[in-house]
């Protein structure tokens, strides 16, 4: 059974770094062609993709988001992690990860995370 | 990058009624086109995968086509828990980039 689960600081203040974790069950980032993606999507609008991560450590960052963001994984301890720095209220969003075996087909939850002074 | 125009933005139909959702690429996305059913404050579900696959699990009243720039989904018979938001998402090139989605009611 394949689980993923978002996990972030809920709030933060602008200008700071938003790190999240995705912590998944199911399947290995080891796996030849798995990958893990974020995907975010602020209250009441459309969905917004943020950057891949594969089995080989191949990166793939949406180029509107210009550097500020990092993706990473961990594969023995099954997570992968996104790191967005200087962030303002415009990144406040439920950030979802998702499993990349057949495109984005297991999805977690979500978490909530608001940029606020 | 490649805009997704989707249309309409809000549908209403009947239990029973054929729905089609549209999805238009700025440019040839060559049927690399998902489509994704968003319920109310739940995580996207993947419905149909490279313009014309179902996922598995997925009811057979779902369909998709298309090619080229343009693309549709189809729900043959609407069924109450088809109540929901659909997303198109196209991962021809980077950024992969999402239709606006279509908030689907029952009328």
């Amino acid at each position: 059974q394949v689980t993923l689960k978002e996990s972030g600081p809920g709030i933060l203040q602008p200008s700071q770094t938003l790190s999240l974790t995705c912590t998944f069950s199911g399947f290995s980032l080891s796996t030849y062609g798995m990958g893990v993606g974020w995907i975010r999507q602020p209250s009441g609008k459309g969905l917004e993709w943020l950057a891949n991560i594969w089995w080989d450590d191949d990166k793939y960052y949406n180029p509107s988001l210009k550097n500020r963001l990092t993706i990473s994984k961990d594969t023995s301890n099954n997570q992968a992690f996104l790191k967005i720095t200087n962030v303002d209220t415009a990144d406040t969003a439920t950030y979802y990860c998702a499993r990349i075996e057949r495109d984005f087909d297991y999805w977690g939850q979500g978490v909530m995370v608001t940029v606020s002074s | 990058d490649i805009q997704m125009t989707q249309s309409p933005s809000f549908l209403s139909a009947s239990v029973g009624d054929r729905v089609t959702i549209n999805c238009k690429a700025s440019q040839n996305i060559n049927k690399y086109l998902d489509w994704y059913q968003q319920k109310h404050g739940e995580a996207p579900k993947l419905l149909i995968y490279n313009t014309n696959n179902l996922q598995t699990g997925i009811p057979s009243r779902f369909s998709g086509s298309g090619s080229g720039t343009d693309y549709t989904l189809t729900i043959s018979s609407l069924q109450p828990e088809d109540v929901a938001t659909y997303f198109c998402l196209q991962h021809s090139s980077r950024p992969l980039t999402f239709g606006s989605g279509t908030k689907l009611e029952i009328k």
